[in-house]
């Protein structure tokens, strides 16, 4: 079974420059969610998508940050405009949702690490 | 508001040795607990989940336990290896996951 996959894995932009995430999900995983996890810390939920309706966004920069997930599968995370203190890894996970009756393990890409200069 | 803490931040062991990483959280209304290990540049992967109703749950040389009621878990690490030097990271779920800063471990050969 196919893992979570996540593009690109670097990305490099200097403040001010707009970047965009990608994230496939596991087949069949209803739930997707955006993490930022800045250095030294845990990942911080930024967005829980349930299929392509947003669950839970409250800790998304709403001025700077979107996300989208047009289909209910792939998703896309956008930052614009950078700025210094967004330089982390962005991680997607994806989870079987409400199928899972409670037991909502989740499952982690392998991250973009993001660089503004 | 779920706060989760996690010590020690880091820990150095020699190869061979039992140790325990500890986190605690201070909402015990919790769906479930599960502990992660991050390597350097990667992403996570799922060690152990252990639901609200259960006490521990094992896997291999790993075996990791919940208290609800003191907001407290442990994760144990039997005859640790350096291939075992990672940054372990717990994290409680209820509507939505909240993660510690994990402990970064380095077992020394």
């Amino acid at each position: 079974e196919a893992g979570v996959a996540q593009s690109p894995r670097y990305k490099i932009i200097e403040k001010r420059q707009s970047v965009a995430f990608w994230c496939n999900p596991i087949s069949g995983h209803a739930t997707l969610y955006w993490y930022q996890q800045i250095l030294g810390q845990g990942p911080k939920l930024l967005i829980q998508f349930q299929n392509n309706g947003v669950v839970d966004d409250s800790q998304l920069p709403k001025d700077r940050f979107s996300a989208e997930r047009l289909k209910g599968v792939d998703s896309t995370l956008k930052i614009q405009p950078a700025k210094l203190e967004d330089s982390a890894v962005y991680l997607c996970a994806s989870s079987l949702g409400a199928l899972a009756g409670g037991y909502n393990e989740q499952f982690f890409g392998p991250g973009t690490r993001l660089t503004v200069l | 508001k779920q706060e989760v803490t996690q010590i020690p931040a880091a820990l150095s062991v020699p190869e061979g040795e039992n140790l325990v990483l500890n986190c605690s959280f201070t909402d015990s209304a919790i769906y479930n607990l599960q502990w992660f290990r991050q390597d350097p540049g990667k992403g996570l992967t799922s060690l152990l989940l252990i639901q609200s109703s259960q006490r521990e749950q094992t896997s291999g040389r790993l075996n990791a336990s919940l208290d609800k009621s003191s907001g407290r878990s442990t994760l144990y690490i039997a005859a640790s290896q350096p291939g075992d030097s990672a940054t372990y990271l717990c994290a409680v779920e209820l509507n939505d996951m909240r993660f510690g800063a994990g402990t970064r471990l380095t077992v020394k050969p």
